[in-house]
C-alpha cells in the first residue's frame, strides 16, 4: 500500500499570512497515462469532507485562487497564499493511482 | 441539486451487522464509480471500498475484505455497505462519495454514524 505523509500535523496562522502543507507518498503517483493522481481535501470542523484540488493543481469548482497546489511524483504541497479564518479545519491528501486509496494522516490549521 | 444521503447507520453489539445506504440524486448515478470512506471517532480519513458504475469492479480496504460488501442499484440511485461481524475498531462516522471523471471524490454525503458496543 502507498503510505501518505503529510507535514506539519498542526498549523497556527494569522489571518492574511500565508501556510504551506507538504505532502509525500511512498511510491510516485504519476502514472502511465500522464496524470498524477493525487489530491487535496478540507473537512472543516463538524463537516464533510470536501474536494480542493483534483491532479496536484487544479482546484475544484467554487475554490477560491489563494489555495493552491504543486508538486510531482512523490512530493507534493498545498499552498494557501492568505489565509482566512473559513480556512480552519484538517487538510488531507489523498492518491487513487491505485487500491487501495489512502490519506495521509491529516494537517489541523487553526487561526491565531 | 447534486447530493449524496446516507442512512441506517446506529448502535450494534460486536459480531453483528448493519446494511448502510446511499441515495443519490441531482446527478446520472449510473454514469459514477462510488466508494466507502469512514472516520473513526478523533481520527482521519480511511477508504473503505469502490464499486464501478455498472458494479461489476470492485475493491476492499484490507481492515474490511471477507467482512464488508459494496453494492449497488442503478435503478433505485442507491449505494449499499452490507457490514458483517462488526467490531468495536468499525466506530466511525461513514461517508458514501462519488468518484468523478478525475478519480477524484467530489461529492460526499453528510455521514452516517456506526457504533459498535455491547
Amino acid at each position: 500500500d502507498i503510505v501518505m505523509i503529510q507535514t506539519p500535523l498542526s498549523l497556527s496562522v494569522t489571518p492574511g499570512q500565508p501556510a504551506s502543507i507538504s505532502c509525500k507518498s511512498s511510491q510516485s503517483l504519476l502514472h502511465s497515462d500522464g496524470k498524477t493522481y493525487l489530491y487535496w481535501y478540507l473537512q472543516k470542523p463538524g463537516q464533510s469532507p470536501q474536494l480542493l484540488i483534483s491532479e496536484v493543481s487544479n482546484r475544484f469548482s467554487g475554490v477560491p485562487d489563494r489555495f493552491s497546489g504543486s508538486g510531482s511524483g512523490t512530493d507534493f504541497t498545498l499552498k494557501i497564499s492568505r489565509v482566512e479564518a473559513e480556512d480552519v479545519g484538517v487538510y488531507y491528501c489523498m492518491h487513487s493511482i491505485q487500491f487501495p486509496y489512502t490519506f495521509g494522516q491529516g494537517t489541523k490549521l487553526e487561526i491565531k | 441539486e447534486v447530493q449524496l444521503v446516507e442512512s441506517g447507520g446506529g448502535l450494534v453489539q460486536p459480531g453483528g451487522s448493519l446494511r448502510l445506504s446511499c441515495a443519490a440524486s441531482g446527478f446520472t448515478f449510473s454514469n459514477y464509480e462510488m466508494n466507502w470512506v469512514r472516520q473513526a471517532p478523533g481520527k482521519g480519513l480511511e477508504w473503505l471500498s469502490y464499486i464501478s458504475g455498472t458494479g461489476t469492479t470492485i475493491f476492499y480496504a484490507d481492515s474490511v475484505k471477507g467482512r464488508f460488501t459494496i453494492s449497488r442499484d442503478n435503478a433505485k440511485n442507491s449505494l449499499y455497505l452490507r457490514m458483517n461481524g462488526l467490531r468495536a475498531e468499525d466506530t466511525a462516522v461513514y461517508y458514501c462519495a462519488r468518484e468523478d471523471w478525475n478519480d477524484a471524490l467530489d461529492i460526499w454525503g453528510q455521514g452516517t454514524m456506526v457504533t459498535v458496543s455491547s
